[in-house]
This record gives C-alpha cells, sequence and structure tokens, in this order.
C-alpha cells in the first residue's frame, strides 16, 4: 500500500484535459515538494513535474503541476494518444526519518 | 546529457544476494548530486529503495533496510545495489536515477531526473 494516494485510473478523449491527483499527509506532501514522473512500460520513467509546478527544459506546457495543502495534482490538456502512460506522484515522507514515497500510479488512457 | 545503465544478473537465486551496477555516462558525475535505486515489482507501482550521496552518505527505506547496502565508486562513475537474502517478493525491474535537490528554507526540494532503463531481476530457483 503506497504512503500517497492516487485514482488508479483516469480516461479522457483526445484533445481533452485530464487531472490526477495525489493525496498525502502534513509529514509528506504537507511540508515537501512534489515531482510528478510520466512512466511507460518497459522504459525509463521521466521527470514531468518537480518542486510542485516546475517544468524540466523539453516538457510542454501541456503539463502543469500543482500543490493546495496535502495534496497535489498533474494537470494534462490538449490530451494526445501518446501521453497514455503510468504518471507517478513522488515527495518526501519527514515521518521516519527522511525517505522517498510515491502514490501507486495512475494509468491514463486516451480513448 | 547524463545517461544512466543497470547492469548485472537478470535471475537470482532464493536466499542469494541480488548485486548491481549503475554506470553513468555522457555527463557530471559529482557531489553535487545523489544517487539512488528504485524497483517495480510486476503488476505493481515504483518503491524507492534507497540513495546514496558522492562521498558516500547513505538513505534506505525502512522496509528494506536490513538487506540493503548502496554503495558509489566515484573513480568508475558507479553507484551499486546489494539486496540480500532475496526472496520471489524482490522480483522486479530495478532502476538507477539520479537525484537533485536544493534547500528552500528548512525543506529539501528533490527529484529524480534521469532514470536508467531499468532492468528486470527474477528471483528463482
Amino acid at each position: 500500500q503506497s504512503v500517497l494516494t492516487q485514482p488508479p485510473s483516469v480516461s479522457a478523449a483526445p484533445g481533452q484535459t485530464v487531472t490526477i491527483s495525489c493525496s498525502g499527509s502534513i509529514s509528506d506532501i504537507g511540508n515537501n515538494y512534489v515531482s510528478w514522473y510520466q512512466h511507460f512500460p518497459g522504459t525509463a520513467p521521466k521527470l514531468l513535474i518537480y518542486d510542485n509546478n516546475q517544468r524540466p527544459s523539453g516538457i510542454p506546457d501541456r503539463f502543469s503541476g500543482s500543490k493546495s495543502g496535502a495534496s497535489a495534482t498533474l494537470g494534462i490538456t490538449g490530451l494526445q494518444t501518446g501521453d497514455e502512460a503510468d504518471y507517478y506522484c513522488g515527495t518526501w515522507d519527514s515521518s521516519l526519518g527522511a525517505y522517498w514515497v510515491f502514490g501507486g500510479g495512475t494509468k491514463l488512457t486516451v480513448l | 546529457q547524463l545517461l544512466l545503465q543497470e547492469s548485472g544478473p537478470g535471475l537470482v537465486k532464493p536466499s542469494e544476494t541480488l548485486s548491481l551496477i549503475c554506470t553513468a555516462s555522457g555527463g557530471v558525475f559529482n557531489s553535487s548530486y545523489h544517487w539512488g535505486w528504485f524497483r517495480q515489482p510486476p503488476g505493481k507501482g515504483l518503491e524507492w529503495i534507497g540513495a546514496i550521496s558522492h562521498s558516500g552518505t547513505t538513505s534506505y527505506n525502512s522496509a528494506l533496510r536490513r538487506r540493503v547496502t548502496i554503495s558509489v565508486d566515484t573513480s568508475k562513475n558507479q553507484f551499486s545495489l546489494r539486496l540480500r537474502t532475496v526472496t520471489a517478493a524482490d522480483t522486479a525491474v530495478y532502476y538507477c536515477a539520479r537525484r537533485s535537490d536544493f534547500w528552500r528554507g528548512f525543506s529539501l526540494v528533490s527529484w529524480f531526473d534521469p532514470w536508467g532503463q531499468g532492468t528486470l531481476v527474477t528471483v528463482s530457483s
């Protein structure tokens, strides 16, 4: 069972907008900074968002991140079939010494 | 651009030790970063195993701490994972990644990028 809670799956049609939630607690998301990763099975996970809402160079502005309290959200606009992947949120958990935790992952299906 | 590549046996017997190496190439392998290991069991999500600084300071997932050792060899641009006394539950794709950090007040802003392609390790007799 993951420390951070994500919906197992979300789906939307091409061109539409989807959001993926990541819920935690004060000891993880509440007091730390969230990053998001895109993962196509069998390949290297890819950083999409860091520092709650910052995009690395090369990540299109269709991807956005936000955080409020102990929850974070990844937004994807203008969905493309190539966005169909697994998405993970991650952050530090300060409750038992500092260690890194992920959400359980969300499978995005572009219908 | 930094590239990371995992290497090691794809099959390990139960009760033995899983050993993997992550080799960095094409970029900077220095004290500005930490280096981490992760895994993804079949059908499950990502799990953080632990990380090491360039100087050798380690941090481990508490659930694996008693069985894990991560080390770094800066002369070879490599860092390693050893997981002892493995069982079938340790069957997974194992990934390595670079961790970047900066302090904002009393909080550490961290992220992992880039990642290696991953290597499947199966525990079976």
